[in-house]
C-alpha cells in the first residue's frame, strides 16, 4: 500500500527564516510526486510536479526536490503570505493520488 | 484557468438525510474525484470516475455513492447522513501530464451532520 508521511506536522518560522518540509513515501512505481498549497477553508492549489529522482522545481521562494525515497520543499526567506498547509501526494497508477497529512507553516512578521 | 466548482461552501444536514454534493469542471477532463479531508488524516479518496457513467471505489466508499451523467459534472451522494460524515469534501478533476496526471481541486464543501 502506498504511504506518504510528511514532517513536521507544524512549522513556525520568523519572516526570513528559511526551512525545509519533508515528504517521505513508499510506492511501487512512482509516476509523479505533487506538492500542493492549501489555505484555510479552501481547496488545495497545485504547486509542483516532480517525476524522477534528482529533479528540482522552483517557484518564487519555494523549491521542491526529489530523491528515490523522499521529497523536500524548501522555503527560502519566507514571508507571512507563505503561511499555509503544504500537502504532498504521490501517484502510483493511472488514477489515484495518495496524500500525506500535510505540514502547516506559520510565518510571523 | 481550470475551474472546478463545488455547489456549496458550507452545508448543515440532519442525521439520516440524503445529501447531494455537486461538482462541475470546465476543462473537459476525463477524470473526476471526490475526497474527504479530516485533521491528521489528510485527503482520502472516496470515489472516482474516469468516464461518463463510469465509477470506481476509492479507499473509503462506505456510506457514499456517486453519479456522473455528464462529463463535466460529478455528484457525491450520502445516502443517509451520519455524524461521522462531518468533514471537508473536495472535488477534483485531472488532465494527463508527463507520465501521470495533474489534479485541480474545487474550493471544498464543509459538511456538518447534526
Amino acid at each position: 500500500e502506498d504511504q506518504v508521511t510528511q514532517s513536521p506536522e507544524a512549522l513556525r518560522l520568523q519572516e526570513g527564516e528559511s526551512s525545509s518540509l519533508n515528504c517521505s513515501y513508499t510506492v511501487s512505481g512512482l509516476r509523479g510526486l505533487f506538492w500542493y498549497r492549501q489555505d484555510p477553508g479552501k481547496g488545495p492549489e497545485f504547486l509542483f510536479t516532480l517525476y524522477s529522482a534528482g529533479e528540482e522545481k522552483e517557484k518564487e521562494r519555494l523549491k521542491a526536490t526529489l530523491t528515490k525515497k523522499e521529497s523536500f520543499l524548501h522555503i527560502t526567506a519566507p514571508k507571512p503570505e507563505d503561511s499555509a498547509t503544504y500537502l504532498c501526494a504521490v501517484q502510483a497508477n493511472d488514477y489515484k493520488l495518495s496524500f500525506g497529512a500535510g505540514t502547516t507553516v506559520t510565518v510571523r512578521a | 484557468d481550470v475551474k472546478v466548482t463545488q455547489s456549496s461552501r458550507y452545508l448543515v444536514k440532519r442525521t439520516g438525510e440524503k445529501v447531494f454534493l455537486e461538482c462541475v469542471q470546465d476543462m473537459d477532463h476525463e477524470n473526476m474525484f471526490w475526497y474527504r479531508q479530516d485533521p491528521g488524516l489528510g485527503l482520502r479518496l472516496i470515489y472516482f470516475s474516469y468516464d461518463v457513467k463510469m465509477k470506481e471505489k476509492g479507499d473509503i466508499p462506505e456510506g457514499y455513492s456517486v453519479s456522473r451523467e455528464k462529463k463535466e459534472r460529478f455528484s457525491l451522494i450520502l445516502e443517509s447522513a451520519s455524524t461521522n460524515q462531518t468533514s471537508m469534501y473536495l472535488c477534483a478533476s485531472s488532465s494527463p501530464g508527463q507520465g501521470g496526471f495533474l489534479a485541480f481541486f474545487g474550493q471544498g464543501t464543509r459538511l456538518t451532520v447534526v
